[in-house]
């Protein structure tokens, strides 16, 4: 496709389960990061990658979130035990390298804890 | 650490109005400064951006100028369409690209034929 893609578009888990949430990048993009969005807030960064290695993985809030890259190309955020407070919208988003001002997002992720 | 207010929403205007969307950050140094624009159903896209102090963004219509003395980066248009109606973000970000932008919390537009 020629965006970002995201899936799945939505989910809802029950506190306490494991979930991953996949991200195609653009094609070519070498950049890619991670952001949460809850409800009436602006994005929060949370993890970019250049190549297949996480370049800045400061924002993710605790040892519960992992994100992997292993070919470069697509990305998996993982959720361990959920929380109610992990309910937000995740978005990726990819550049053609860490240099370049413009990054284009996905459409993101809404994940529901209940 | 860094961060950016926009004022709060939401705005509703009519067709034709002008528009301004107030934004100011604290940071240190010279951060890069962007708006992204959140159609329904859409993904976040950069609107504009400036790089420096007293360059000015435009796209769309829409206008915001770096300012360093009053640390703001406000969003105006002279002329609003009902199609503008949005989610309207102003972010910042230290690095030289935007690998870690710092967003405020967003400003819901509404314009009204």
């Amino acid at each position: 496709g020629a965006g970002v893609s995201q899936t799945p578009s939505n989910k809802v888990t029950e506190k306490g389960k494991y979930v991953e949430l996949r991200c195609d990048p653009i094609s070519g993009h070498t950049a890619l990061y991670w952001y949460r969005q809850s409800l009436g807030q602006g994005p929060e960064f949370l993890i970019y990658f250049q190549g297949t290695g996480a370049a800045d993985d400061s924002g993710l809030p605790n040892d519960r979130f992992f994100a992997v890259r292993p070919e470069g190309s697509v990305s998996t955020l993982k959720i361990q035990r959920t929380e109610r407070g992990d309910s937000a919208v995740y978005l990726c988003a990819s550049s053609f390298s860490l240099d370049g001002n413009t990054i284009y997002f996905g459409e993101g992720s809404w994940l529901t804890v209940v | 650490g860094d961060s950016v207010t926009q004022m709060e929403g939401p705005v509703t205007l009519s067709e034709e109005a002008f528009l301004t969307i107030n934004c100011t950050y604290t940071a240190t140094g010279y951060p890069s400064l962007f708006w992204y624009v959140q159609y329904p159903g859409e993904g976040l896209q950069l609107l504009l951006k400036a790089t420096k102090a007293d360059d000015k963004g435009s796209n769309k219509g829409f206008e915001a100028t770096y300012r360093k003395e009053t640390t703001s980066f406000h969003l105006e248009k002279g002329s609003v369409q009902v199609s503008d109606s949005a989610v309207y973000f102003c972010a910042l970000s230290q690095s030289l690209g935007a690998q870690k932008l710092v967003f405020g919390q967003g400003t819901r537009l509404t314009i009204n034929p």
